[in-house]
């Protein structure tokens, strides 16, 4: 079947560490984008690419960085700069055709700080 | 940018109809989504209107008027089940990504 992992389910971050969340689709998707929800919040957007080897900054990138790789693969790094990163992360993807606008949700990561 | 506007939250009864609103404003508008997300869980795809008018899938409805910049999604027949968090999100530019409002979350209840 045909969708997007996100990995690990629940991700513990001590003080000063990186800390990496993994998304995978195997949708064949161009476009794949990272968003990060507080609680009571709706999504906001950290950082997308639309194409391999090119991404883009979005609403709240600072403290977070991101590859792309292969176009299967989209992982986002929660760096030590991000002093408030407890929050839960959803990965996307999203392809052309009659479906382009529909965004296809990973499971999400909650990430927690020790 | 964007302002997406939506209810808190909203309670409704088992069986009853309810109506949540959001209200934008964007430039390049390209569509506006609703999605459905349970606690703990990913958003899913309700609808999509690009269109002005009334779009039915069973017991959802979504409702677009892009000249007041508005939408609607009724839900009739409520269920327990739909107790969740509705968000609602807007496309807009070249590269069709969707900003997010806050969400509304309804609580249906026997």
């Amino acid at each position: 079947d045909g969708g997007i992992t996100q990995s690990p389910k629940y991700l513990f971050r001590k003080e000063g560490q990186n800390v990496t969340l993994s998304c995978e689709q195997n949708l064949n998707h161009d476009a794949m984008y990272w968003y990060r929800q507080d609680p009571g919040q709706g999504l906001r957007l950290i950082y997308y690419s639309q194409i391999v080897n090119d991404f883009q900054k979005g609403d709240i990138a600072e403290g977070y960085s991101v590859s792309r790789e292969k176009k299967e693969s989209f992982p986002l790094t929660v760096t030590s700069a991000q002093k408030n990163p407890t929050a839960f992360y959803l990965c996307a993807s999203k392809g052309g055709g009659a479906l382009r606008e529909k965004l296809f949700f990973g499971s999400g990561t909650q990430l927690s700080v020790l | 940018g964007q302002n997406i506007d939506q209810p808190t939250e909203m309670t409704a009864t088992e069986g009853a109809i309810v109506q949540i609103n959001c209200t934008y404003q964007t430039s390049g508008f390209n569509g506006l989504f609703w999605y459905q997300q349970h606690a703990g869980e990913a958003p899913t795809f309700l609808s999509y209107n690009v269109l002005d008018g009334l779009e039915e899938k069973g017991r959802f409805s979504s409702f677009l008027s892009r000249s007041k910049g508005y939408s609607y999604l009724l839900l009739k027949e409520l269920q327990m089940k739909d107790s969740a968090s509705y968000l609602c999100a807007v496309a807009s530019g070249g590269s069709y990504i969707p900003t997010f409002g806050r969400g509304t979350s309804l609580i249906v209840h026997p």
